[in-house]
């Protein structure tokens, strides 16, 4: 069962240009919403995360909007540039279940990001 | 710097082979995952282990099963392969506890069944 849903599947923007790549959860317990970045080639790296308490974060050109009520986040990319150009994958965790963190996280689908020049 | 190696970036197997990918960390983390990478179906989590010699079914465990020895070490391994298990497998791992679950990726093994 697929309980984060990410879209687009893939989009392609001009250098400077804002990508916004979209994802939505199903399960209200969920509360820590990363989003990893993948190269060619490479694993997933984190490149940034949110917790449900706030409903904007900022890094560098990076940006997650989260909206609890509606149970979707986003990621912004301002200024976008070709290294850029990547997989980016949103993810849902329940930090803690039972007295225990395992840090299990349901991945969405992916959107493969082409930024040209 | 924090480092997951996985055995082999490239794998080609028969139909009914038994397979097996190695996963080693070098973070001391308790936690440590196998996904599978599909186009279209993200990341989707077949095993993962919190501790020595334990290991939970994550969504996807039918036709995997997995070893975990070692803290160091995570092994996935395929009975017997088949087709529909050719894919890119992702090892991870992971602290315990804390405010940051960050995981942490190897490069992946592309696994291709004939």
């Amino acid at each position: 069962q697929q309980q984060v849903k990410q879209s687009p599947q893939s989009l392609i923007v001009q250098k400077g240009g804002i990508p916004i790549i979209n994802c939505a959860y199903e399960n209200t317990a969920f509360d820590y919403f990363p989003w990893y970045q993948q190269f060619p080639g490479k694993g997933p790296a984190l490149l940034i995360a949110i917790r449900p308490d706030v409903s904007e974060k900022k890094e560098g050109r990076f940006t997650i909007s989260f909206n609890k009520s509606a149970k979707q986040f986003s990621l912004h990319i301002m200024d976008s540039q070709p290294g850029d150009s990547a997989t980016y994958f949103c993810a849902a965790s329940k930090v803690w279940s039972g007295g225990t963190s395992y840090g299990k996280l349901t991945f969405g689908q992916g959107t493969i990001l082409t930024v040209h020049p | 710097d924090v480092k997951v190696t996985q055995s082999s970036r490239y794998l080609v197997k028969r139909t009914g082979e038994k397979v097996f990918l190695e996963c080693v960390q070098d973070m001391d983390h308790e936690n440590m995952f196998w996904y599978r990478q599909d186009p279209g179906l993200g990341l989707r989590l077949i095993y993962f282990s919190y501790d020595v010699k334990m290991k939970e079914k994550g969504d996807i465990p039918e036709g995997y099963s997995v070893s975990r020895e070692k803290k160091e070490r995570f092994s996935l391994i395929l009975e017997s392969a088949s087709t529909n298990q050719t894919s890119m497998y992702l090892c991870a791992s992971s602290p315990q506890g804390g405010v940051s679950h960050e995981q942490y990726f190897g490069p992946g093994t592309r696994l291709t069944v004939t």
